[in-house]
């Protein structure tokens, strides 16, 4: 079954910390990994694209990492800032005949001052 | 680029009536739109994938009697909840895609519908 998984469902940090969320999926055949922010009655903003050659990428302070053999990713936040609080999104895309979009549930970040 | 926008982005209607909602792409044209619904704390849920000039794919459980989508250009898709109730109150999410498929999606801001 194709699913998408993260965690932790929920994270606080304390404004200028670092974090990582997780991303673990078990969609094929794969196509790409995306991460999104979503801030409460928004809808999701697009931070990271990556496609299955791709290990890193980097968008301001945030950076994702792939590794699809092992079928994880992640999403790591520096110097985390109060605006940083929402919910991040990691979503999957699989080929079959066309492209299928399996969202994960969300982590919701709390960044307190 | 690649803004999409929704309207209204609240609309408070009462039971029985039918709501519509606009999703249009500003500076692009968009071959696939999706329309999402989201609960509380939850996670997207897709609803439809609609190409421009053909009907909406709906997803299981989604009626489409109940969800009318409509795509007939490509920057404009609508969706209109019919004869709306109170569990039809959600928050629903547009995105649209430049290429046929979903390889990158654009999020519209949402709108949240209250059926009182």
């Amino acid at each position: 079954k194709n699913q998408v998984e993260q965690s932790p469902q929920s994270l606080i940090i304390l404004e200028g910390k670092n974090c990582t969320l997780q991303c673990n999926y078990t969609v094929s055949p794969f196509s790409n990994l995306r991460w999104y922010k979503q801030d409460t009655g928004r809808g999701p903003v697009s931070l990271t694209i990556m496609t299955f050659s791709e290990n890193t990428k980097s968008n301001g302070r945030y950076t994702a990492t792939l590794d699809a053999d092992t079928k994880q990713s992640s999403l790591h936040i520096t110097a985390s800032q109060l605006s940083d609080s929402a919910s991040y999104i990691c979503v999957v895309s699989q080929i079959t005949g066309g492209f299928k979009t399996i969202f994960g549930a969300g982590t919701r970040l709390f960044v307190k001052a | 680029g690649a803004v999409v926008s929704q309207h209204p982005s609240r609309v408070i209607c009462k039971s029985g009536t039918s709501v519509k909602i606009e999703c249009r792409s500003l500076d692009f044209q968009a071959t696939t739109m999706f329309w999402y619904r989201q609960f509380p704390k939850k996670s997207l849920m897709l609803m439809a994938t609609s190409n421009e000039g053909s009907k909406a794919t709906y997803e299981q459980g989604v009626e489409k009697d109940k969800f009318l989508i409509n795509h007939a250009s490509l920057t404009l898709s609508t969706l209109t909840v019919t004869s709306a109730h109170p569990e039809d109150s959600s928050f629903y999410i547009c995105s649209a895609s430049k290429l046929a498929g979903a390889y990158e999606q654009y999020f519209g801001p949402g709108t949240r519908l209250t059926v009182t």
